[in-house]
């Protein structure tokens, strides 16, 4: 069964901070690993990656992918206040009918 | 607005009764997927639609829980008999087919359906 595990479970900072959030994964045929935002609503999308070693980048947030270790980071340098939230990790199999999501990384951070 | 909406937002029963939910998806997306989300965990997925086939849903969680997607177009989840353990948000999501026109499954979700159980 494919599986997401995101670490650390929790983290707070303070604006200014760099911050580096990750993802491991196991699953069968993969196709791509996806990162959401979720404040206190439904999630945001962030990235979709699916080759290794390119990184997405879209302002602070950047986002890469290493498919030979099975694993993906989210960097957010410069934190501020409005990047508290929850941040979900998942990955799709090839038949990309449902994503698997891990538990999340809650962030806060403060002022 | 044209991303995916949700009704209600929020809703309160009582053990044992049944509740359905509604989901209209971004217009031109023909997948539509239902996943649930529990205080402090991702998201699970529960079931998905291609146009009005339900073509996975074996990840409902019991016979309580069906969908439906008559048109190709909004969906509704309903669980029967409803139980305490129930309770939690019900998210939906839609996409585009992968591969179609070169699309992955980057999948858009709606704000939930907040469901308590007392």
């Amino acid at each position: 069964e494919d599986k997401v595990v995101q670490s650390p479970l929790s983290l707070v900072v303070h604006e200014g901070d760099t911050v580096t959030l990750n993802c491991s994964y196991e699953v069968t045929n993969f196709r791509s690993l996806l990162w959401y935002k979720q404040e206190k609503k439904a999630p945001t999308f962030l990235f979709m990656l699916t080759s290794s070693g390119i990184e997405k980048k879209s302002g602070r947030l950047s986002s890469i992918l290493d498919k030979k270790e099975l694993f993906s980071i989210l960097n957010i340098t410069a934190t501020q206040t409005g990047d508290s939230a929850i941040y979900l990790c998942a990955v799709s199999n090839n038949a990309g009918n449902m994503l698997t999501f891990g538990g999340g990384t809650r962030l806060m951070v403060k002022p | 607005d044209t991303g995916v909406s949700q009704n209600p937002r929020h809703k309160i029963t009582k053990r044992g009764q049944n509740v359905t939910f509604r989901c209209d998806p971004i217009s031109e997306h023909n997948r539509l997927y239902w996943y649930r989300q529990t205080l402090g965990q991702g998201p699970e997925f529960l079931t998905y639609f291609q146009n009005e086939a339900q073509l996975e849903k074996s990840r409902l969680l019991s016979d309580r829980f069906s969908a439906e997607r008559p048109k190709g177009s909004f969906s509704t989840l309903e669980i029967q008999r409803t139980e305490q353990g129930d309770s939690a948000m019900y998210l939906c999501a839609s996409s585009l087919v992968p591969g179609l026109a070169g699309a992955y499954n980057e999948q858009f979700f709606g704000p939930g359906t907040r469901l308590t159980v007392l």
